[in-house]
């Protein structure tokens, strides 16, 4: 099947600095990509859409200058986290859909675990 | 706003129990269906799906059906294994217009041997 990377899979920063992860779907293309954060014991809470040539689609709530998402390429998202605070601590998965219509499948990276100290 | 509501867990069972874990949703139209799986330190895998009334979703001798009339999409296996424990997510989505995929609040199945 499909498969989708993220990178790094777990990462520490203090806070106030910023952290980039990255996605990566390994053997299709995908023109859109979905960002997720999950709280322990939780669901998973998409935050935004990332969109390969044109700006991200945020959810309500979900702040977009401190989340910032860039599609660069047809196999490449990234989510920076700016200026990280402890609250920001969280585990953050990607997903990718393959290719349009009725039986259309997303994957999903692994996720990164995200704390700030 | 479309929803979906899963059995609260956690639930424990023991080795060879039968299993359900109950799905139900809120949807204006008529979305495909989607059992998701986190095993302990993996990321979400694809369980089984079903894309429209009465399709019965399987896999790893799981199994759902896309029930219309009751709005349900319960998980069902017949004999489970200790190494089936993990957190089930229910999930819908739309085959047309934006793919964004609406997510139960999981359940954590423990199975002991």
């Amino acid at each position: 099947g499909a498969v989708v990377s993220q990178h790094p899979s777990r990462v520490i920063c203090k806070s106030g600095t910023s952290v980039k992860i990255e996605c990566r779907s390994l053997d299709f293309q995908a023109t859109t990509m979905f960002w997720y954060r999950q709280f322990p014991k939780q669901s998973l809470m998409l935050m935004a859409t990332s969109n390969e040539g044109s700006k991200a689609t945020y959810e309500q709530g979900v702040e977009k200058d401190k989340f910032l998402i860039n599609h660069a390429s047809l196999t490449l998202s990234t989510l920076t986290v700016t200026s990280a605070h402890p609250e920001d601590s969280s585990f953050y998965i990607c997903s990718a859909p393959t290719s349009g219509g009725a039986a259309d499948t997303q994957y999903f990276g692994p996720g990164t675990r995200l704390t700030v100290l | 706003g479309d929803s979906v509501t899963q059995m609260e867990g956690p639930v424990t069972l023991s080795e060879e129990a039968f299993l359900t874990i109950n799905c139900t949703y809120t949807a204006t139209g008529y979305p495909s269906l989607f059992w998701y799986v986190q095993y302990p330190g993996e990321g979400l895998q694809l369980l089984l799906k079903a894309t429209k009334a009465d399709d019965k979703g399987s896999n790893k001798g799981f199994e759902a059906t896309y029930r219309k009339e009751t709005t349900s999409f319960h998980l069902e296996k017949g004999s489970v294994q200790v190494s089936d424990s993990a957190v089930y997510f229910c999930a819908l989505k739309y085959i047309q217009g934006a793919q964004k995929l609406v997510f139960g609040q999981g359940t954590r199945l423990t199975i002991n041997p």
